[in-house]
């Protein structure tokens, strides 16, 4: 999706529950998603990337799923832990890496 | 592998003054670069995105002559801040990235303080 400097939406899980995190991309044409996750004070670091050729991707404890019909992106975090708490940011590709709004996890201990 | 180092980390300098940031891929050929701008509590704002040896592309509403970009070398970016002004304060973020559909590596960022 492309950034418009939104207030970022929040959300808080209980460590060891599980998070999903939802993105909405706009371009039908993007062909190559990626989440970053950014802690306070530093640049976003990559977590995981997905093909428009899958609908499905899985990494260690994050697992990113697309569906092109409705143009969202979802990551989803297995047993949330503290240090997971960061702002993450969906991205794709088209013409430009555009940032989603990004979503801020709140993991309470 | 795929670091992305980016100098300095945080400056404090006087208004009017003009301000360097390098972004520097380590270990990979960074054939574009991207720079960005963070408000606090918001999403990186794409400012232009540069690759070697031409002039970057600036996107809609920022000052080419105010943020200078130069992407000499598959392997460092500087963006100078001309005559920065207190308006100009903010979190700068560059990113690099090699051939073909592969994702942005990103520095650390550049805390820009105008006083």
């Amino acid at each position: 999706g492309e950034s418009v400097g939104l207030h970022l939406p929040t959300l808080s899980v209980q460590e060891g529950d599980n998070s999903i995190i939802n993105c909405a991309y706009s371009n039908s044409a993007s062909d190559y998603f990626i989440w970053y996750k950014q802690e306070s004070g530093k640049g976003p670091q990559f977590i995981i990337d997905i093909r428009s050729n899958m609908d499905k991707r899985q990494g260690q404890r994050v697992t990113v799923l697309l569906n092109k019909t409705v143009k969202h992106l979802s990551l989803q975090i297995a047993a949330t832990q503290p240090g997971d708490s960061a702002v993450y940011f969906c991205a794709d590709n088209f013409n430009k890496f555009y940032f989603g709004s990004g979503t801020k996890l709140n993991v309470k201990p | 592998g795929a670091v992305v180092s980016q100098h300095p980390s945080w400056v404090i300098c006087k208004s009017g003054t003009s301000v360097k940031i390098e972004c520097r891929s380590l270990d990979f050929q960074a054939t574009t670069m991207f720079w960005y701008r963070q408000f606090p509590k918001q999403s990186l704002m794409l400012m232009a995105t540069s690759n070697e040896g031409s002039k970057a592309t600036y996107e809609q509403g920022v000052e080419k002559d105010k943020f200078l970009i130069n992407h000499a070398s598959l392997t460092l970016s500087t963006l100078t801040v001309t005559s920065a002004h207190p308006e100009d304060s903010s979190f700068y973020i560059c990113s690099a990235r090699g051939d073909g559909n592969q994702p942005q590596h990103f520095g650390d960022g550049t805390r820009l303080s105008i006083l």
